[in-house]
């Protein structure tokens, strides 16, 4: 199975300021078909799990552009540009090439320094 | 707009069986993938069983194997997740989500499995 891992596990930020967190494979997770099927998600504080972003870099509908994806391979980062109150949550990538299992990582929790 | 809508958890004895349902509106369910993923209270997402659109093919995790069972009623736009042989390690909120890639996700229903 593919083992994802992220970090850092705990991202305090200020306002304004841009944050990243990164996420690493076990295994390369460019499918044969060429794509690459690393997801990122958001759970705000209470709520369900959003999708954010597929295939790397691909934007959810009404997902803000402060948010951005990249990567390749094994190592992957979400990006937001500046980070807003309403970012406060936990973030999970996923990878969706070699399944089944599909795996996600253990999440990065931001919060508001 | 796409709506999922988990039902049936609650506190089952270990050992017991619990049925979750997941009424879906807003989109062709039948050409879907369709996925449980679960979430231990305090932890993080855990994906538990997807099955394929038309072909009906199922997948399952290795902690689930043998005691679950996803299935999908076409007809009423419901998936359906049979729970046997629960364990204290199934305790957790479980979403149904659209897609193998989880693009869309329920409230959750939460499922807790204690003597």
């Amino acid at each position: 199975d593919v083992v994802m891992t992220q970090s850092p596990l705990s991202l305090p930020v200020t306002l304004g300021q841009p944050a990243s967190i990164s996420c690493r494979s076990s295994q390369s997770l460019v499918s044969s078909d060429g794509n690459t099927y690393l997801i990122w998600f958001q759970q705000r504080p209470g709520q369900s799990p959003r999708r954010l972003i597929y295939k790397v870099s691909h934007r959810d509908s009404g997902v803000p552009d402060r948010f951005s994806g990249s990567g390749s391979g094994t190592d992957f980062t979400l990006k937001i540009s500046r980070v807003e109150a309403e970012d406060v949550g936990i973030y999970y990538c996923m990878q969706a090439t070699h399944w089944p299992p599909f795996t996600f990582g253990p999440g990065t929790k931001v919060d508001i320094k | 707009e796409v709506q999922l809508l988990e039902s049936g958890g609650g506190l089952v004895q270990p050992g017991g069986s619990l049925r979750l349902s997941c009424a879906v509106t807003g989109f062709t369910f039948n050409t879907y993938a369709m996925t449980w993923v679960r979430q231990a209270p305090g932890k993080g997402l855990e994906w538990v069983s997807s099955i394929s659109g038309s072909e009906m093919n199922t997948y399952y995790a290795d902690s689930v194997k043998g005691r679950f069972t996803i299935s999908r009623d076409i007809l009423k736009n419901t998936l359906s997740l049979q729970m046997n042989d629960l364990r204290a390690e199934d305790t957790a909120v479980y979403y149904c989500t659209k897609g193998n890639w989880n693009d869309d996700w329920g409230p959750g229903t939460l499922v807790t499995v204690s003597s």
